[in-house]
């Protein structure tokens, strides 16, 4: 199974400030998603990437930046960081073709803002 | 974009029964479905999937059937077990290069009673 890792796993910041999380894939797959997950909502996709360099906007993507600096790594960044924004983020990876597509989930990032 | 409806919300069964949930979508051009299980606090995990040259994919007590048609597609639990507790998520997404976006169900909450 891939190997997608996060961190922080645990996060509290204050209204106002900066966040960023991060994710590394070690199976080397093209594209790569950050979600968000709330009661009620299920899970929601913010930013996602087809490859080092390439960002595209998800369904939510207002509040939040994403960078895909290298194949392995993909960041999702809070600028002003809001109440709102209290989540448990996910990343996955996934290969992104037609016969490879499954995407493989991180451990999940619990963010708590102040 | 596509949209997944997932019902029901919460579905309680008892130890050895059959549990059934139900997803439908919108976006014809849809062609991938895959099925995610959740345990309280872990990530989601691929259980069974399905691609729209199939209407039917059994992977030992899970069925999964699609009707393209319909737009609707499920997911069939034989011989529940306790162990099958836990929350459940469709989605759907076109598949092939640059693309493999996943729109989620809300998701439900199985509980299994002995």
């Amino acid at each position: 199974e891939a190997a997608v890792t996060q961190s922080p796993r645990n996060k509290v910041a204050v209204t106002g400030g900066k966040v960023t999380l991060s994710c590394n894939q070690t199976n080397n797959h093209n594209n790569m998603y950050w979600y968000r997950q709330d009661t009620g909502h299920g899970l929601r996709l913010i930013h996602y990437s087809y490859g080092a360099g390439s960002t595209e906007k998800g369904d939510i993507p207002d509040g939040y930046k994403a960078s895909r600096p290298s194949q392995e790594n993909f960041s999702l960044i809070l600028e002003l960081a809001t109440p709102s924004q209290t989540s448990v983020y996910f990343c996955a990876s996934g290969e992104g073709d037609c016969n490879q597509d499954t995407q493989y989930f991180g451990p999940g990032t619990r963010l708590l803002v102040l | 974009g596509e949209q997944v409806e997932q019902l029901p919300s919460i579905l309680r069964v008892q130890e050895g029964s059959s549990a059934s949930i139900n997803c439908s979508y919108e976006d014809s051009a849809s062609n991938y479905f895959p099925w995610y299980k959740q345990e309280p606090g872990e990530n989601p995990k691929l259980i069974i999937d399905i691609r729209s040259n199939m209407e039917r994919k059994q992977i030992q007590e899970l069925i999964v059937l699609l009707d393209k048609k319909a737009k609707r597609f499920s997911l069939h639990i034989t011989d529940t077990q306790p162990g099958d507790s836990a929350m459940y998520f469709c989605a759907a997404s076109l598949t092939g290069a640059n693309t493999g976006k996943l729109t989620f169900g809300h998701g439900t909450i199985l509980r299994v009673h002995p």
